[in-house]
């Protein structure tokens, strides 16, 4: 089965503009979780979609939104770049139906932000 | 809100060495505790702990959960170079329905360096 896969892998904006991230997840998996890493805050929580609705969103401002499409692919979109929006950028996948089941990240999307 | 905090911060060890690292947490309607070994790449899974005193293990690695005293620790035998990396802790809360909420709140993260 392939892994989550997340595009692009890298990215470099500039203040002020705005950025669109993509996830697809494993086959069958319809939770789609995102997720930001920097070395002073660790992993935080964005949000999480399952089946196109968003169910949990984190602490983020609103220029932090996202979506998912009917296959379950999910984009994420930051609006009006900060510098500290630059990030590891992590989407994760799960099946809600699976007991047991935990989330299987993809190799993320580093954002630079000048 | 949900809390992990992980212990030590960073730890330097010889190869062959046995390594304690500690989650402690605190969340409300707790459903699972999971263990990830994050390199320079995206975490990979190691454990899913959901019952208190049942030891998961996998080769070198094993973890034990107490729901009693909010916390888990993670366990490596005889470590080898390639176990360096930042292991993460987090809690994931149950929702309404009992279910994942697969909002996962992670621990700052114990970084182990095993040296030969």
């Amino acid at each position: 089965k392939a892994g989550v896969t997340q595009t692009p892998r890298y990215l470099i904006k500039t203040r002020g503009q705005q950025v669109t991230l993509s996830c697809s997840p494993i086959s069958g998996h319809r939770s789609v979780s995102w997720y930001q890493q920097t070395p002073g805050q660790g992993l935080q929580f964005l949000f999480e979609y399952f089946s196109e609705t968003q169910r949990n969103k984190g602490n983020f401002p609103g220029r932090f939104s996202g979506r998912q499409f009917s296959n379950s692919r999910s984009e994420m979109n930051v609006s009006t770049l900060e510098l500290g929006d630059s990030a590891l950028y992590l989407c994760a996948s799960s099946n809600p139906a699976g007991l047991q089941e935990t989330q299987y990240f993809g190799p993320g999307t580093r954002l630079l932000v000048l | 809100e949900d809390k992990v905090v992980q212990s030590p911060l960073s730890l330097v060890v010889h190869e062959g060495d046995t390594v304690t690292l500690n989650c402690s947490y605190e969340v409300t309607n707790f459903r699972s505790l999971l263990w990830y070994k994050q390199e320079k790449k995206a975490p990979t899974f190691l454990f899913m702990l959901t019952s208190s005193g049942i030891e998961k293990k996998s080769g070198r690695l094993s973890s034990i959960l107490d729901k009693k005293e909010l916390f888990s620790i993670l366990n490596i035998t005889a470590t080898q170079t390639g176990d360096s990396a930042v292991y993460l802790c987090a809690v994931e809360p149950s929702a309404y329905s009992g279910a994942g909420s697969y909002q996962l709140t992670f621990g700052k993260g114990t970084k182990l360096s095993v040296i030969p």
